[in-house]
């Protein structure tokens, strides 16, 4: 159980254009997803935090016109990558807290999208 | 801020040998979880053993186990017969209870098993 599935698994786009990464819980609602990013030999470094039907927090320094979070339903968040440039290029992952899971429950991660902006 | 250290970028052991992962930890919090995550090469995420801070015993998940030291803010992994499958990169990761519950990772170790 607690399956995270995370669409694309790898994306290829040009410069200028978007690109759209989807996370979702396919067997339990998902009332918090988190969006990590993993640049090469590094952490993952939280990107924002998302709450089903509110808007998303956004870390210090991650630019939320360019990197859109949409947390619809509790079974599915987005994240758009708008007018991608190549420092954009990157390795995403999301992850995802159940409703009415115990505090010290592990999060669920997603395989993660290899993103490559050419 | 809570912020937490890796020390060691990288750390190699004999296969069946014994290794520890060294973790540290900055908070002001008094509750609080600890992770330690393994990222394989397939970049998946897979939690290794949990801690929650309020606990004095050490979690023990088969060959896993962690050396828990609140007041020094310490968390270190300890493999035991290492196996060739053990390789990856691990990650320490601190969660509070309140609030979002945002994971905080640590910069991570890459192990290396060698046969």
């Amino acid at each position: 159980g607690a399956v995270v599935s995370q669409h694309p698994s790898r994306v290829i786009c040009k410069s200028g254009t978007s690109v759209k990464i989807e996370c979702r819980s396919l067997d339990f609602q998902a009332t918090t997803m988190f969006w990590y990013r993993q640049f090469p030999k590094q952490s993952l470094m939280l990107m924002a935090t998302s709450n089903e039907g509110s808007k998303a927090t956004y870390e210090q320094g991650v630019e939320k016109d360019k990197f859109l979070i949409n947390h619809a339903s509790l079974t599915l968040s987005t994240l758009t990558v708008t007018s991608a440039h190549p420092e954009d290029s990157s390795f995403y992952i999301c992850s995802a807290r159940g409703a009415g899971q115990p505090y010290n429950s592990p999060l669920h991660f997603g395989n993660g999208t290899r993103l490559t902006v050419t | 801020a809570q912020t937490v250290t890796q020390s060691q970028p990288e750390m190699s052991v004999q296969e069946a040998e014994t290794v520890t992962l060294s973790c540290t930890y900055d908070t002001s919090e008094s509750d609080y979880y600890l992770f330690w995550y393994k990222q394989p090469p397939s970049r998946q995420m897979i939690l290794v053993i949990r801690q929650e801070a309020y606990k004095q015993q050490n979690a023990t998940e088969n060959r896993f186990s962690v050396n828990f030291q609140k007041a020094a803010k310490s968390f270190s992994l300890k493999i035991s017969d290492s196996q060739l499958g053990d390789a990856a990169m691990y990650f320490c990761a601190y969660r509070v209870i309140q609030g979002a519950q945002k994971l905080v990772f640590g910069q991570g170790t890459r192990l290396t098993i060698n046969p």
